[in-house]
């Protein structure tokens, strides 16, 4: 299994902050994808990066993907409540078959 | 257009008890997957298929089994629940994977399952 290390575990801010998730490991990943899951619900996927380096942007979301295929971060710009959520990162390796390895997860709490 | 549905949303068993959790897709895809999710933990798979009549364990698959005898469904059973099994379980599906494809995965909202 390769492993996704998500940092940090826990994040409470006020709205108007910004703020950086990351999500590491110590695999090359072919592609690397992140999710954000609100209470009661199943994940729902935001946003896929597949080249080293890749920046994509989703409105005031900002997901990056490091030049080696290991490594990846989520950046927040002015967050909002309705950010509040868990925030997983999955990656899809080249030995992990049909499965993608899932990070434990960025708790985020926004508050007016 | 319903995506991944999933029935129950909730239920309680007593240990020893046995259920089935439904799966629904209407999205065409090939590859469904069962995982569950605890409290620290992060998201663990069960069992995967990878099409109709196919079926694969995943990391924790012990005390589950599971079936896909139609492409639109996959069914996880308990056949002796054991408070350990306590959790929310997540139905997942994705496109037939290919070399230049990420393998990018649609939930079910879950059910959340009570062993006491």
């Amino acid at each position: 299994t390769q492993l996704l290390e998500q940092s940090p575990q826990f994040l409470s801010i006020q709205e108007g902050e910004n703020l950086t998730v990351y999500c590491n490991s110590s695999s090359v990943f072919s592609s690397l994808q992140w999710y954000r899951q609100e209470p009661g619900e199943g994940p729902v996927l935001l946003v896929t990066v597949v080249t080293g380096g890749e920046v994509k942007k989703l409105k005031r979301l900002t997901f990056q993907f490091g030049d080696a295929r290991k490594d990846s971060s989520l950046h927040i710009t002015a967050a909002q409540p309705g950010d509040t959520g868990l925030y997983l990162c999955a990656g899809d390796g080249s030995n992990s078959g049909y499965a993608l390895n899932f990070g434990k997860g960025t708790s985020l709490l926004v508050t007016p | 257009n319903a995506g991944v549905t999933q029935t129950p949303k909730f239920r309680v068993l007593k240990t020893g008890q046995s259920m089935t959790l439904l799966c629904a897709q209407d999205m065409n895809h090939e590859y469904m997957y069962w995982y569950r999710q605890d409290p620290g933990m992060g998201l663990r798979l069960i069992h995967y298929s990878v099409g109709e009549g196919t079926t694969a364990k995943g990391e924790v698959p012990d005390g589950y089994n599971v079936s896909r005898l139609k492409k639109q469904n996959f069914l996880l059973g308990l056949e002796s629940a054991a408070p350990s099994q306590t959790s929310v379980y997540f139905c997942a599906s994705s496109y037939s994977i290919r070399p230049d494809a990420p393998n990018e995965q649609y939930f079910g909202p879950g059910t959340r399952l009570t062993v006491t």
